[in-house]
């Protein structure tokens, strides 16, 4: 089945403790992307990754980091949780083509707390 | 930068009207405007594109309607259905594939 799958589903830590939310896609698409989702803000863009080892920022990316060494992978990093970034977390791929809509599919979603 | 705005936060209809939603963007130069459905507890889902040479497209009981004059763009969903009721989102493309999303309307659809 085709998807984006995210790793944990929920998790609740303590400020400053690193965690890595992981994202995988089995389409073989070449852009992928992180967005977090607060109440009142709609979806807000934190990185994006347009192919392997080329990896960008998105509307609000302070306090994140993101790698793409494989194609599959797009793991989001917080080095040092901060209570602002309780949220819900999205990540998402799409294929890559010029000039044509290329649809994302989103991921399930992680519900990050950040006592 | 672009900015996309909802005119209402909250939709309730009757199961079997028809629906409409609408969306108001900023940047002239999009290329691409998307409605994604996002049901409770769920990622976004989507709907329906609309290239901007184009002013209608229809799907499935949904149609996309875009005035590009007063950058106006707006989904109609016919004989609303419970399952119908989610947050629908108006995204514009820009270009690197990024998206802007607005804030939502929750659509709620009573038997």
């Amino acid at each position: 089945e085709a998807q984006v799958t995210q790793n944990p589903r929920y998790l609740i830590t303590v400020t400053g403790k690193k965690l890595t939310v992981t994202c995988s896609q089995n389409m073989n698409h070449e852009y992928m992307s992180w967005y977090r989702q607060d109440p009142g803000l709609g979806l807000r863009q934190i990185y994006y990754s347009m192919n392997v080892e080329v990896t960008d920022k998105g509307d609000v990316p302070e306090g994140y980091k993101v790698s793409r060494k494989e194609k599959r992978n797009f793991p989001l990093i917080l080095e040092s949780p901060s209570p602002n970034q309780t949220s819900l977390y999205f990540c998402a791929s799409s294929l890559s083509v010029a000039g044509t809509y290329n649809e994302q599919f989103f991921g399930p979603g992680t519900r990050l707390t950040v006592l | 930068g672009e900015s996309v705005g909802l005119h209402l936060p909250t939709l309730s209809v009757q199961e079997g009207d028809n629906s409409i939603i609408n969306c108001a963007y900023s940047n002239s130069a999009s290329d691409y405007f998307i409605w994604y459905k996002q049901e409770s507890g769920k990622g976004p889902q989507f709907i329906i594109d609309i290239r901007s040479n184009m002013d209608k497209r229809q799907g499935q009981r949904v149609t996309v309607l875009l005035n590009k004059t007063v950058k106006h763009l707006s989904l109609q969903i016919a004989a609303t259905q419970p399952g119908d009721s989610a947050v629908y989102f108006c995204a514009v493309q820009l270009r690197s594939e990024k998206l802007v999303f607005g804030k939502g309307t929750k659509l709620t659809v009573n038997p």
